[in-house]
């Protein structure tokens, strides 16, 4: 009950495209859903979060959606850029203490 | 101010050895986490502290991990008798506490041989 399941593992878009990178979760206590970007030999950055009272947050180019009865929730990176490449984690916790993550995607944008 | 800083960096040890690293979260951040990441992996929970709270040992693997945390600062992780499959990133992050964001360290990458 306590597994984050993301897909897919990679991912290779063209610059400028759509990058949709999607999570499941089974705990319907979790109430707090963060993604992280992480780059080789850095520790993950918080990119974005969204709780659940709202179904789609925007920043810039990165938006999350979320689907509560389904129990699922997506990042999307508009415009895709080659400095955009990265592996991306998607998390949940309940109270935003304990996240529990996702297996990663390894998102590769080609110029 | 200065971000989450771990040491070393990297560590290569022989199996069977103990292993200590360190954490030195961003000042003023109650909480502190330890995660592992193996290659290709998502990042596994491993203990939780939260100011003076008792911590939360959950996820440690086996009684060979152990973890402290000294006056609400500095964490030492430590690994007894190490073994192969210890072999990852150990990842340190800090945060206020409860909504705020995770601030993770960059890790250190430990090797069994």
């Amino acid at each position: 009950q306590q597994q984050v399941k993301q897909s897919p593992q990679s991912l290779i878009v063209q610059k400028g495209g759509i990058s949709i990178i999607n999570c499941a979760y089974e705990n319907t206590a979790f109430d707090y859903f963060p993604w992280y970007q992480q780059f080789p030999g850095k520790g993950p950055a918080l990119l974005i979060a969204i709780r659940p009272d709202v179904s789609e947050k925007k920043e810039g180019r990165f938006t999350i959606s979320f689907n509560k009865s389904a129990k699922q929730f997506s990042l999307h990176i508009m415009d895709s850029q080659p400095g955009d490449s990265a592996t991306y984690f998607c998390a949940a916790s309940q109270g935003a203490q304990k996240l529990v993550f996702g297996q990663g995607t390894r998102l590769t944008i080609n110029p | 101010g200065a971000g989450v800083s771990q040491s070393p960096s990297n560590k290569v040890t022989e199996k069977g050895k103990d292993v200590e690293l360190r954490c030195d979260p961003i000042s003023g951040h109650t909480a502190l986490y330890w995660y592992r990441q193996s290659l290709g992996q998502g990042l596994e929970f491993l203990i939780y502290f939260q100011g003076n709270s008792a911590p939360d040992k959950s996820g440690l693997p086996s009684d060979r991990f152990s973890a402290e945390r000294t006056g609400g600062s500095v964490s030492t992780l430590t690994i007894q008798r190490t073994q192969q499959e210890d072999s990852a990133v150990y990842l340190c992050a800090s945060s206020w506490s409860g909504y705020s964001p995770l601030h993770f360290g960059n890790g250190t990458r430990l090797t069994v041989t």
